[in-house]
């Protein structure tokens, strides 16, 4: 089955504590990005992929840290996580910039 | 920047009836247009894709318009069902980059039966 998975998908952690979440996808698509969800604010990029190795920021990069040394997958690591990241997290895949992305299950964090 | 607005308020529609959501930006012309449904605590399920050169999209009942001199698109789901009470978001790619994304805040539908 064609799916991107998220892990975790529940997160409670403290300020300062580095913490990675993990996206991987299945459909050998070139694209990766991460989004964040927050009430009123609706989806916002912080990180995109357009293949192994290539990365930039989105809207919202601040913070966050992403790496793709493989294809399938493409981790958002959070270094010193703070309470404005208290957030839920979507990780999305297309085959190319422009098509339409397939989104993961989310990964709810919060930072106390 | 770009800003994308979509209706905050919830519509309430009746079953079998046709919902209509709105989509509007601003500052510039996007090259694509995407809507996404999403469900409760749920990732966004894309629905449809239009290109700016492209006045008007259907897949069984929903259709798509995009009017670049308005600087709106317009969503319709005809013969609405409660089935499609959900978050409805639209995505458009970036100003200079088209491998960014900017997403709407969303419009929830409520179909009652």
């Amino acid at each position: 089955e064609a799916q991107v998975t998220q892990n975790p998908r529940y997160l409670i952690t403290v300020t300062g504590k580095k913490l990675t979440v993990t996206c991987s996808q299945n459909m050998n698509h070139e694209y990766m990005s991460w989004y964040r969800q927050d009430p009123g604010l609706g989806l916002r990029q912080i990180y995109y992929s357009m293949n192994v190795e290539v990365t930039d920021k989105g809207d919202v990069p601040e913070g966050y840290k992403v790496s793709r040394k493989e294809k399938r997958n493409f981790p958002l690591i959070l270094e010193s996580p703070s309470p404005n990241q208290t957030s839920l997290y979507f990780c999305a895949s297309s085959s190319r910039g422009l098509a339409e992305q397939y989104f993961g299950p989310g990964t709810r964090l919060t930072v106390t | 920047s770009q800003k994308i607005e979509q209706n905050s308020e919830a519509l309430n529609i009746q079953e079998g009836k046709t919902a209509t959501l709105t989509c509007n930006y601003t500052n510039y012309s996007p090259a694509y247009l995407q809507w996404y449904r999403q469900d409760p605590g749920r990732g966004p399920v894309f629905l449809l894709l239009i290109r700016e050169n492209e006045k008007e999209k259907r897949k069984e009942r929903l259709k798509v318009t995009f009017d670049t001199t308005l600087k709106q698109s317009l969503f319709h789901i005809t013969a609405s069902q409660p089935a499609d009470s959900a978050t409805y978001l639209c995505a458009l790619d970036g100003l200079d980059n088209f491998n960014k994304f900017y997403f709407g805040s969303g419009t929830k539908l409520n179909v009652k039966p």
